[in-house]
């Protein structure tokens, strides 16, 4: 069974930089065709698609972020990690990565807990 | 970006009717027979879990209750019996391009 579970910060000064990890076991995250996504939710507020990474190193952003993201993976260590630079008020929510599946619908089809990052000085 | 837009935005139903969500994209989504629109449930406090992938495909585990629809810009989710357990907000989601998007949610009252 895969599991993934986010690690990192839970508070951020504003125009500081936000740093995920996104620890995947369970299965390899080089292994079939899958991108490995990170999603965020403001309180009360939809979901958010921040941006993918391939095993390959591949990547796809939100360019409503304005290139302040970044995804890297790291295979031998089995994780992925979220940069976002800059932040303020507005990027205070809880923060989630998922794997995507390319055999049916493109679906996320498994999620980590999500964490909480608060942006405040 | 496509946009997604769900209906309603919160309905109240009784345990045993039989509730339906529409999700409209603003562009197409569907090609080749294929339609790239997935569901998901999400209760408090956790991580939304897929229900229905690729409009109409029932994930593992899913009950039978829960059923999706449609094609191009306009689809459904429909819950044929209502369950105190189905309390809970339902997102649509395209998978057809970049970047991925959501609905705004439709949230699911029991009476």
């Amino acid at each position: 069974q895969v599991q993934l579970q986010e690690s990192g910060p839970g508070l951020v000064k504003p125009s500081q930089t936000l740093s995920l990890t996104c620890s995947v076991s369970g299965g390899s995250i080089s292994s079939g065709t899958y991108s490995w996504n990170w999603i965020r939710q403001s309180a009360g507020q939809g979901l958010e698609w921040l941006g993918r990474i391939y095993a390959t190193g591949n990547t796809n952003y939100n360019s409503s972020l304005k290139s302040r993201v970044s995804i890297s993976v790291d295979a031998s260590k089995n994780q992925f990690s979220l940069k976002l630079t800059s932040v303020t008020a507005a990027d205070t929510a809880v923060y989630y990565c998922a794997r995507e599946e390319f055999t049916y619908g493109h679906s996320f089809d498994y999620w980590g807990p999500g964490t909480l990052v608060t942006v405040s000085s | 970006d496509i946009q997604m837009t769900q209906s309603p935005s919160s309905l109240s139903a009784s345990v045993g009717d039989r509730v339906t969500i529409a999700c409209r994209a603003s562009h197409n989504i569907s090609s080749s027979l294929k339609s790239y629109l997935n569901w998901y449930q999400q209760k408090p406090g956790k991580a939304p879990k897929v229900l229905i992938s690729g409009a109409s495909t029932l994930q593992s585990g899913v009950p039978s209750r829960f059923s999706g629809n449609g094609y191009n810009t306009d689809f459904n989710l429909t819950i044929g019996s209502l369950q105190p357990e189905d309390a809970a907000t339902y997102y649509c989601q395209q998978s057809y391009s970049i970047p991925r998007t959501f609905g705004q949610g439709s949230e699911v009252k029991i009476k």
